[in-house]
């Protein structure tokens, strides 16, 4: 198995407070990317990297961010945290780009309140 | 844009039946198609994949062929077992800068 972390877990919070997950990965991959996943729309894209401080916006990055300044980790920041952001994230990390085989990692639940 | 459709689940099956989760996609380009796995409290897992029209892609008995006609990439397993349990994803890239994922497919395999 890939060795990808993610924390926290399990997180809940309330409306308006930034959040801040992150992302783990001991394989040395160059790609990381952030997923939410909800019911009835599969994943959607958030951000991805493809290096150190290099990083685009996927399908649905309005109001997050996301920082990677070393290899091993990607963070995913909510900024001003809203309802409409619980969900469940999923980092992945592949060697190449989206066309490669992704490794995911074990998933953050976080419900905002 | 590109998008994925497949069949909405769930999905109940008896262990040993024949498996068919429709997938059908809709792109510009030649993507590369996917099925991903996950298994309760998981992340997804890669199941197979196919990057050119008339690959078959296929992995622990599981089958899908790219059929560019159709615009499908349908997953296939003859004889499903309890441990096949799980939500399955059809999911397309283009080589742009996006993935796009079905809504997911769930599977209960009963003894």
């Amino acid at each position: 198995d890939a060795g990808i972390t993610q924390s926290p877990r399990h997180k809940v919070t309330e409306t308006g407070t930034p959040v801040t997950l992150r992302c783990h990965q001991t394989e040395n991959h160059r790609y990381m990317y952030w997923y939410r996943q909800d019911p009835g729309h599969g994943l959607r894209l958030i951000h991805y990297s493809y290096g150190v401080k290099d990083t685009d916006k996927g399908e649905v990055s309005d109001g997050y961010s996301v920082s990677r300044s070393k290899t091993e980790d990607f963070l995913l920041t909510l900024e001003s945290a809203t309802s409409s952001q619980t969900s469940v994230y999923f980092c992945a990390i592949s060697n190449g780009h989206l066309q490669e085989t992704q490794y995911f990692g074990p998933g953050t639940r976080l419900l905002v309140l | 844009g590109d998008s994925v459709t497949q069949m909405e689940g769930p999905v109940t099956l008896s262990e040993e039946a024949f498996l068919t989760i429709n997938c059908t996609y809709t792109a510009t380009g030649y993507p590369s198609l996917f099925w991903y796995v996950q298994y309760p409290g998981e992340g997804l897992q890669l199941l197979l994949k196919a990057t050119k029209a008339d690959d078959k892609g296929s992995n622990k008995g599981f089958e899908a062929t790219y059929r560019k006609e159709t615009t499908s990439f349908h997953l296939e397993k003859g004889s499903v077992q309890v441990s096949d349990s799980a939500v399955y994803f059809c999911a397309l890239s283009d080589g742009g800068n996006d993935m796009r994922f079905g809504a997911g497919t769930r599977l209960t395999v009963k003894p």
